[in-house]
């Protein structure tokens, strides 16, 4: 069973283009995180958000928690072929024993 | 400041052989340790973790084994590769009293023919 599923698996779209990707769960989440990985690299982190309905902008990207904890979204505005990348999020569930779940990710290509 | 490393960063080994990846954090002490693994450049599934030296957790139960010889070093082991062994490996570090991030490492690509 996958605790965080997200969609789409893989989008290509054309530069200058907005887009959203989506992480949905049926668990509740303290935190959530998204990371961008490039090929052969390991995953970066981009952002954490805590707070249920919390917003956090990073220059074109728009992250958003869901009221419940249970989802995010990720909205990207006029992508660039820079931005190509797999989107992971990933869920903590807190503790001293702390650990992610990570979703199968988003495979996003930005062509120019 | 601190840093990650893992090496090696490409392996390719024969079914039945050996395996044995390492990791290690400068900068910082009492990290938790963690080793994922890629499959075809998708999701990450956790193998291990490690809240300090000697404690070893396992997510989920495989052909390979994780030790924690000192506090900044994890190292990934296998006694006998599988052809399912194969994919991308990734070690993990977070600040043991600190922020929930996860650094990650650059990776180490084992293929196994």
């Amino acid at each position: 069973t996958q605790l965080l599923e997200q969609s789409p698996q893989f989008l290509s779209i054309q530069e200058g283009e907005n887009l959203t990707v989506y992480c949905n769960s049926s668990s509740v989440f303290s935190s959530l995180q998204w990371y961008r990985q490039e090929p052969g690299e390991g995953p970066v982190l981009l952002v954490t958000v805590v707070t249920g309905g919390e917003v956090k902008k990073l220059k074109r990207l728009t992250f958003q928690f869901g009221d419940a904890r249970k989802d995010s979204s990720l909205h990207i505005t006029a992508a660039q072929p820079g931005d190509t990348g797999l989107y992971l999020c990933a869920g903590a569930r807190g503790g001293s024993n702390y650990k992610l779940t990570f979703g199968k990710g988003t495979l996003l290509t930005v062509n120019p | 400041s601190q840093t990650i490393h893992q090496w090696p960063a490409t392996l390719v080994q024969p079914v039945g052989s050996p395996l044995s990846l390492e990791c290690t954090v400068e900068g910082t002490s009492n990290p938790n340790l963690y080793w994922y693994r890629q499959a075809a450049g998708r999701g990450l599934q956790l193998l291990f973790y490690s809240v300090g030296i000697g404690q070893i957790s396992s997510e989920v139960p495989q052909n390979l084994s994780a030790s924690r010889p000192q506090d900044r070093q994890f190292i990934l082991s296998s006694k006998k590769l599988l052809l399912s062994d194969s994919g991308f490996y990734l070690c993990a570090w977070k600040d043991g009293s600190g922020a929930n991030v996860l650094t990650f490492g650059a990776g180490s690509r084992l293929t196994v023919l």
